[in-house]
């Protein structure tokens, strides 16, 4: 099972900045990384397949990077709707599975 | 658009079976789709159940593999969950998702809303 982990845990922000959080995966896995936004209540909503591909309709201040084992997502300048808490997972191992990672809340 | 929505019990006694339904319209579930059943605990990460494909493939989390049980009925577009002898670990929400086509499965691209599923006596 790959293990990933977020940092950080929180991240304290005011709209308009620039935001970057980290995933890190326990073993490489190429490009073969999915990054979610859930709001509370809600059910987590993919941002971004493939590591750097933006899903449909996805905002592009919303950006993927990373390969092998260190990934990051950066919001380009935060949006009052972007407070959430941010999953990433891994997908495409074998046997197939889906692993997600702690998450990192982005909050005032 | 593809819509999936969750239904089942909300409350579950420890030791019986968990039986979830997930609807789905605007798209077949017998499309080059794999089908996913994942859960989150409150205020914990996704925990993925399961990747399904209506013929009857799947591929399932290793600590719950031996008490799942998964099926499609093709004529209402749906497909089920069966998760049996329950305890107070399973408590959590539960959301069916579509997985995107290809040989392999992997993101999670529509979601249902999510069922909140409690077990206790």
């Amino acid at each position: 099972e790959v293990v990933l982990t977020q940092s950080p845990a929180t991240l304290s922000v005011s709209p308009g900045e620039r935001v970057t959080l980290s995933c890190r995966a326990g073993q490489t896995i190429a490009n073969n990384l999915a990054w979610y936004q859930q709001k509370p209540g809600q059910a987590p909503r993919l941002l971004i397949l493939g590591a750097s591909t933006r899903a449909i309709d996805v905002p592009a201040r919303f950006s993927g990077r990373g390969s092998g084992t260190e990934f990051t997502l950066t919001i380009s300048s935060l949006q009052s709707e972007d407070f959430a808490v941010y999953y990433c997972q891994h997908y495409n191992g074998w046997p197939p599975e889906a692993t997600f990672g702690p998450g990192t809340k982005v909050d005032f | 658009q593809v819509q999936l929505q969750e239904s089942g019990p909300g409350l579950v006694r420890p030791s019986d079976t968990l039986s979830l339904t997930c609807d789905v319209s605007g798209h077949s579930i017998t499309s080059d789709n794999w089908w996913g059943w994942i859960r989150q605990p409150p205020g914990k990460r996704p925990e993925w159940i399961t990747y399904f494909y209506y013929t009857g493939s799947d591929y399932r989390n290793p600590s719950l593999k031996s008490r799942l049980t998964m099926s499609a009925d093709t004529s209402k577009n749906q497909f089920s969950l069966k998760l049996a002898s329950v305890t107070a670990a399973d408590t959590a929400t539960y959301y069916c998702a579509r997985s995107s086509g290809g040989v392999v499965p992997n993101w999670f691209d529509s979601w249902g809303h999510g069922i909140q599923v409690t077990v206790s006596s």
